[in-house]
């Protein structure tokens, strides 16, 4: 069955430094998310991306984070100058949406394993 | 905005004891609902899901109906094992014909079930 992987699993690093937490998609799907889940808290949405750009983010997404699909299959959150409260676990998350007919329909986002991203 | 609200936790239950999770929603026409679990250290699994009023999704033992009138879907469970020990996430998404739909997560409840 197909899945959505991330790398690395965990992640530490220090207050300031730059990181990127990587995603390989389900190969068909379209639509590619990514959410953050600090610890003991809820799942959080961070950002969609669709056709090469950002369809939604959240006001968490600010000017220090980014996304890429840099090619035909990873897709990729940097975080510039990470900060204490980065830390947490990162969900990475794509979609197929199909059009059938008058009937939208659609499957469940799948969700991959996480990142835990601990920043010192 | 869509608002998922869940019962808070932590659950505790002995082994093979009926379970309910309460879950309620708030969001503008028909949403997809599902339930999430996250074992200890691990990520997110889907474990299962209703598109429409009145469906039932079922997996592992596990039932929830999607409840329009109460905007309700309650998570159950007949007989409770340690293995199900986790945290159990409510969540839904809103259906739209704009495309992508993010998902709207509840709080996260802890379940422990002893021996």
């Amino acid at each position: 069955e197909p899945e959505v992987t991330q790398t690395p699993s965990h992640q530490v690093t220090q207050m300031g430094q730059e990181v990127i937490l990587r995603c390989v998609p389900i190969s068909n799907h379209l639509y590619f998310y990514w959410y953050r889940q600090i610890l003991g808290q809820k799942v959080e949405f961070l950002v969609s991306f669709y056709n090469n750009e950002i369809s939604e983010k959240s006001e968490i997404f600010d000017d220090q984070f980014s996304v890429e699909r840099p090619d035909g299959s990873n897709f990729t959150l940097k975080i510039r100058s990470t900060k204490l409260e980065d830390s947490a676990m990162y969900f990475c998350a794509s979609w197929h949406y199909r059009d059938s007919g008058r009937a939208f329909r659609f499957n469940e986002q799948f969700f991959g394993p996480g990142t835990r991203l601990t920043v010192l | 905005g869509n608002s998922v609200t869940q019962m808070e936790g932590p659950v505790t239950l002995s082994e093979e004891a009926f379970l309910t999770i309460n879950c309620t929603y708030t969001a503008t026409g028909y949403p997809s609902l599902f339930w999430y679990v996250q074992y200890p250290g691990e990520g997110l699994q889907l474990l299962l899901k209703a598109t429409k009023a009145d469906d039932k999704g079922s997996n592992k033992g596990f039932e929830a109906t999607y409840r329009k009138e109460t905007t309700s879907f309650h998570l159950e469970k007949g007989s409770v094992q340690v293995s199900d020990s986790a945290v159990y996430f409510c969540a839904l998404s809103p259906m739209n014909s704009g495309g992508y739909q993010k998902v709207t997560f509840g709080t996260g409840t802890k379940l422990q079930v002893i021996p």
